[in-house]
Parts: structure tokens; sequence; C-alpha cells
């Protein structure tokens, strides 16, 4: 089975620290992708990455960075935290099958609140 | 670009009887396919169902099918026999052109009830 794991469950921060949220696949999947939830919103893309070192921005890429050096880790960074950042940040990864469409497996999921 | 619509934000249903969540989506392209995902309490998004706009038949996977009906451009789940541990938000979401990125609706969140 895939197996898609984030670094922390749960996480405070306080405004203005730098965050570092980890991701790891074990499935070898080229792609992988940063989404944040939010409540009534469902899941908004932040930054997606297709290859090693490559990234493309998503639909909501202010105040984030990433980083992909190792085709399984893919790390979310918040520079400069702040309150409107707490959210639940969900990754996931794929490996793309055109039968059967662009799956996506997801991790577990950090809940992350800037006070 | 591709809009989903969840229009339910929240359901509740009795435990043993079905239920159909709705989820509607526009789209230009000729060739495209809906998931349907479950996020429990936990978080973790499990992947449910899948199905390409191409396929004939709904695609079923155990006590869940999936109700494609492309001229009103809709996609429902049905979730037969409800369970309490189908209690959870339910999202349906479509792969972008030629893209390996969704685009998820809102969510529904169910309530099964004893």
């Amino acid at each position: 089975d895939v197996k898609v794991t984030q670094s922390s469950r749960y996480l405070v921060k306080r405004t203005g620290e730098k965050v570092f949220l980890e991701c790891v696949q074990d499935m070898d999947h080229e792609n992988m992708f940063w989404y944040r939830q939010d409540p009534g919103l469902g899941l908004r893309l932040i930054y997606f990455s297709y290859d090693v070192k490559m990234k493309e921005k998503g639909d909501i890429p202010e105040g984030y960075s990433v980083s992909r050096e190792k085709k399984e880790r893919f790390s979310l960074i918040l520079e400069s935290a702040s309150t409107n950042q707490t959210s639940m940040y969900l990754c996931a990864s794929s490996f793309p099958n055109r039968d059967r469409g662009p799956k996506q497996y997801f991790g577990p999921g950090t809940r992350l609140t800037v006070t | 670009a591709q809009k989903i619509t969840q229009t339910q934000p929240g359901m509740f249903v009795q435990e043993k009887e079905a239920v159909t969540l709705d989820c509607t989506y526009d789209t230009s392209d000729q060739s495209y396919g809906l998931f349907w995902y479950k996020q429990p309490s936990s978080g973790e998004m499990i992947f449910l169902i899948y199905q390409g706009s191409y396929d004939e038949q709904n695609a079923t996977e155990g006590r869940y099918s999936l109700n494609f009906q492309k001229a009103r451009k809709s996609a429902n789940l049905v979730i037969s026999a409800s369970q309490l541990g189908d209690s959870a938000m339910y999202f349906c979401a479509m792969p972008l052109l030629n893209d390996y990125k969704l685009s998820f609706g809102a969510g529904t969140t169910v309530t099964v009830r004893a």
C-alpha cells in the first residue's frame, strides 16, 4: 500500500515563526501536492511538484514556499507564520495513470495553529 | 476551468439506510472523470471510488456506487446500508484538463444515527 506520512499531526506556532511541514511518500510518485483545508472551502491547492526540484504554484501560494530536493520528500515552508495560516494541511502524491485518472494518495494531515 | 459543487453541507442518515450525496460539475472537457474521497474525523483522505466519463456503467466499490448522469453534469455518491463508521466528510473531485491536479468540492458532512 502507498504510504504518505506527514511530520506532525498537530502543531502550534507563534506569529512570525518559520514553519516547516514535511511530507514523505514511499511509492516513487513523481507528483506531490500541498493543500490547505478550511471549513466550507474544501481543499485548495497551495503548491504542486511534478519532479525533483520542480514546483508549480497552485491556487493560493501566497505566504508559502516549497522544497523538493528528493523525490520522496516535499516540504511546505511558511516563511513567517500568520494567524490566517491556521488550518489543516494535507499532503498528497500521485503517479499518473491515464486509465484510471490521476488518483492522489493523502497523508494524515497536520493541524497547524498559529497564535 | 473545472468547477465542482456540493450543495449539501451536512446530512443525517439512519443506520442501515442508503444515502445519496450530490455533486455537480462544470467542465468543457470531452473526457473527464470524477473521484469521491472520505475524510473521517482523524483527517486522512480516503479514496472511495472513481469513474471516467467514458465508462458506460456506473462504478461500484462495495457499498459505494457512483451515479453518473452526464446530461445533468452530476456524479452522485450512493452509500448503501449506512454504518456508524460512515460518519465523515465526503468530497468529490475532478482532475483538471491534461493535468494531474484535482479540483475539490466544499464537502458534505454525513452523520449516521444509530
